[in-house]
């Protein structure tokens, strides 16, 4: 298995739900990641998890928590969203988090997020 | 911080012609490359990469070259089909340290006209 997953494909919220992402990964990466991007812009990191471990944040606002129960799943929680947060929500893996040489990421398919 | 200048941030070319694309970087401890391409309503996809001990890396229609003295490094499409019309980014990792970050650039919206 190849490849990154992500559920759902689109989430359409109200400014009150909470609702949470789905990512995984079978291919024994211990890293992950969670972007976001806007229509015509490139990803932005939000958080890197190293061996499930979160190693990074991109200073995200807390109405975004990200949650990584184990090494294959990564999930971002959603809470009191604002409208300007609908964006395309991508999960990506690597092989390693950290080292000498960069790994290549591999991206799954995003959740098209609409905040109402 | 690591910055990642991509241009132009739109090519459009006749099939069958090539597309160049490049991109500079501002941190000289960067050693990886990568090229994903996005088509509309897609994931960005890996098309090809380059790590910093070599100059040029090519697969098939696709190749890769980097000049770690200019801090820069370049697509090369050659025998551009319609399907190659796409938005292109390319990254530098940030830093010494592999961290996982990327950073990525502006994008570059490529159309390939039949």
């Amino acid at each position: 298995d190849t490849e990154v997953t992500q559920t759902p494909k689109h989430l359409v919220m109200g400014m009150t739900n909470k609702k949470s992402l789905k990512c995984e990964q079978h291919m024994g990466h211990r890293a992950m990641y969670w972007y976001k991007q806007k229509a015509k812009k490139p990803p932005e990191l939000m958080f890197v998890y190293s061996y499930e471990k979160l190693s990074i944040n991109e200073s995200v606002p807390s109405r975004f928590s990200p949650e990584c129960p184990n090494s294959s799943l990564l999930n971002l929680h959603l809470h009191a969203l604002q409208p300007e947060d609908s964006a395309l929500y991508l999960c990506a893996s690597s092989q390693e988090p950290a080292g000498p040489s960069t790994d290549t990421q591999y991206f799954g398919p995003g959740t098209r997020l609409t905040v109402l | 911080g690591e910055n990642v200048e991509q241009h132009p941030s739109t090519l459009s070319v006749q099939e069958g012609d090539s597309a160049v694309i490049k991109c500079t970087y501002s941190d000289s401890a960067s050693n990886y490359f990568p090229w994903y391409k996005q088509e509309l309503g897609k994931r960005p996809q890996l098309i090809i990469d380059i790590r910093s001990n070599v100059g040029e890396k090519k697969d098939q229609r696709i190749a890769v070259t980097l000049n770690k003295t200019a801090k820069h490094f370049s697509l090369h499409i050659t025998e551009t089909q319609p399907e190659d019309s796409a938005v292109y980014f390319c990254a530098a990792p940030s830093g010494w340290s592999n961290t996982g970050k990327l950073i990525f650039g502006q994008g570059t919206t490529l159309q390939v006209k039949p």
